[in-house]
């Protein structure tokens, strides 16, 4: 069965400073997308990045990138330069290559100090 | 940029009532999703559909919950009778398969 798993319920970093939030699946398709959702206080769901299995180039976009290990199935988001506005629920989603279903993992909290 | 559309917002009903959820997904998406959002269970898939076909709809309790695409522009979402164990935020999401899949802003339903 395919799963996401998020162990860091919260997490917390202070302005400015890096903070990486954990992901692994599980998953016996060889071609696949991973993304990671942020969902702030007003509970929109932003997709935040995306990564394609077949690239071995992390994704990035701006100050969020990913580690991307294929062979460990780990996706880990990586924030640098922590501004307020990132504190959110962060979700790290996989969409099934043969079914389309959409797999979420199950969040992270993460709150910016200032 | 392009939206999903989720109407209404909020609902606040009394147990028993019908509830009625609608989506606008955006043109040409053709996957439509509907989670579920509680404090307690975290995001369920209740149902999805492809090409307004139903895929999988074994997360949602089917005693009372129904999931329909009419036509490419309206997915709906109806409860038939309401509990209060129903409150939660409901998302509709819709996108192509593996792109990056589009919320709309969820209706929050409270059923008293």
């Amino acid at each position: 069965a395919q799963t996401v798993t998020q162990s860091q319920p919260e997490m917390s970093v202070q302005e400015a400073e890096t903070v990486t939030l954990s992901c692994t699946y599980d998953t016996s398709e060889s071609d696949y997308y991973l993304f990671w959702y942020k969902q702030p206080p007003s509970r929109q769901m932003i997709l935040v990045i995306r990564q394609e299995a077949y690239k071995q180039q992390n994704a990035t976009e701006n100050r969020f990138s990913v580690n991307f290990q294929k062979a460990a199935k780990s996706f880990s988001l990586k924030i640098s330069d922590s501004q307020l506005g990132d504190a959110a629920m962060y979700f790290c989603a996989y969409p099934s290559s043969n079914t389309g279903k959409l797999i979420f993992g199950q969040g992270t909290t993460l709150q910016v100090k200032p | 940029d392009a939206r999903v559309t989720q109407t209404p917002r909020h609902k606040v009903t009394e147990m028993g009532q019908e509830v009625t959820m609608r989506c606008q997904p955006i043109l040409g998406h053709n996957t439509v999703f509907w989670y579920r959002q509680t404090m307690m269970q975290g995001l369920e898939l209740l149902a999805y559909f492809r090409n307004r076909a139903p895929l999988d709809d074994s997360g949602m309790p089917k005693d009372r919950f129904s999931a329909e695409m009419p036509d490419a522009t309206l997915a709906t979402l109806k409860i038939q009778p309401s509990e209060p164990r129903d409150s939660a935020v409901y998302f509709c999401a819709s996108g192509l398969l593996l792109g990056g899949y589009t919320f709309g802003s969820g209706t929050r339903l409270t059923v008293v």
